[in-house]
């Protein structure tokens, strides 16, 4: 089992309606999870973390949290084209016997007019 | 704002050549990393260092070294490139010695050996 999986997508949904992207982790330890966003051609940037089970807003994004589950999930509202790209989870994790943070391998996101 | 700064946005290198890709951060990040990204693979870890002259093998260092002299730096070197080696690689930062803190990248740089 991969430490941290996402379904690769592409997700492709109409503007205005919600985007749902999941994550599954693997370490029950972890405490903090990350929401990354990655424009073609660009780098991630952060657009929203979560510590605590149940859900976490910030504007348009909501993430969601259930530890007991290993499952973090990322809820676009009213999604528009600028949306589309690739979300990519991570989570802080051991790996080889340090800490580091595991990717995933990110989700495409289509939000077509 | 947190700024990570890669040397080159685009390079193109012949095989055998001796390849520096160098990552610069201003806010006094005590971890730094290299990534490579490839189509469908995701970000994948090749070397990360906690503090200066400190490293540590991600999950594919085969083929790369690193080098950090000086906290703000940190460098890949790719001793003999090859072709299975072209892809983006991703720098970045973070605060402490915990990874519960935020990463921060720089812009990418797009390798092609040819």
């Amino acid at each position: 089992q991969k430490e941290v999986e996402q379904n690769s997508g592409p997700l492709s949904v109409p503007e205005g309606a919600i985007a749902s992207l999941n994550c599954t982790y693997s370490d029950r330890g972890s405490q903090s999870f990350f929401w990354y966003r990655q424009y073609s051609g660009k780098s991630p940037e952060l657009i929203m973390f979560i510590y605590s089970n149940g859900d976490k807003e910030d504007g348009r994004f909501t993430a969601q949290l259930n530890k007991a589950s290993q499952y973090v999930s990322l809820l676009i509202r009213d999604s528009q084209p600028s949306d589309s790209a690739t979300y990519l989870c991570a989570v802080p994790g051991v790996s080889g016997g340090y800490n580091k943070l595991i990717f995933g391998a990110g989700t495409r996101l289509a939000v077509h007019p | 704002d947190v700024k990570v700064t890669q040397s080159s946005r685009y390079l193109v290198k012949r095989t055998g050549e001796k390849v520096f890709l160098e990552c610069v951060q201003d806010m006094d990040h005590e971890n730094m990393f290299w990534y490579r990204q490839d189509p469908g693979l995701g970000l994948r870890l090749i070397y990360f260092s906690y503090d200066v002259k400190m490293k540590e093998k991600g999950d594919i260092p085969e083929g790369y070294s690193v080098s950090r002299e000086k906290k703000e730096r940190f460098s890949l070197i790719l001793e003999s490139a090859s072709t299975n080696q072209t892809s983006m690689y991703l720098c970045a930062s973070s605060l402490g010695q915990s990874m519960n803190t935020e990463a921060f990248f720089g812009q990418g740089t797009r390798l092609t050996v040819v």
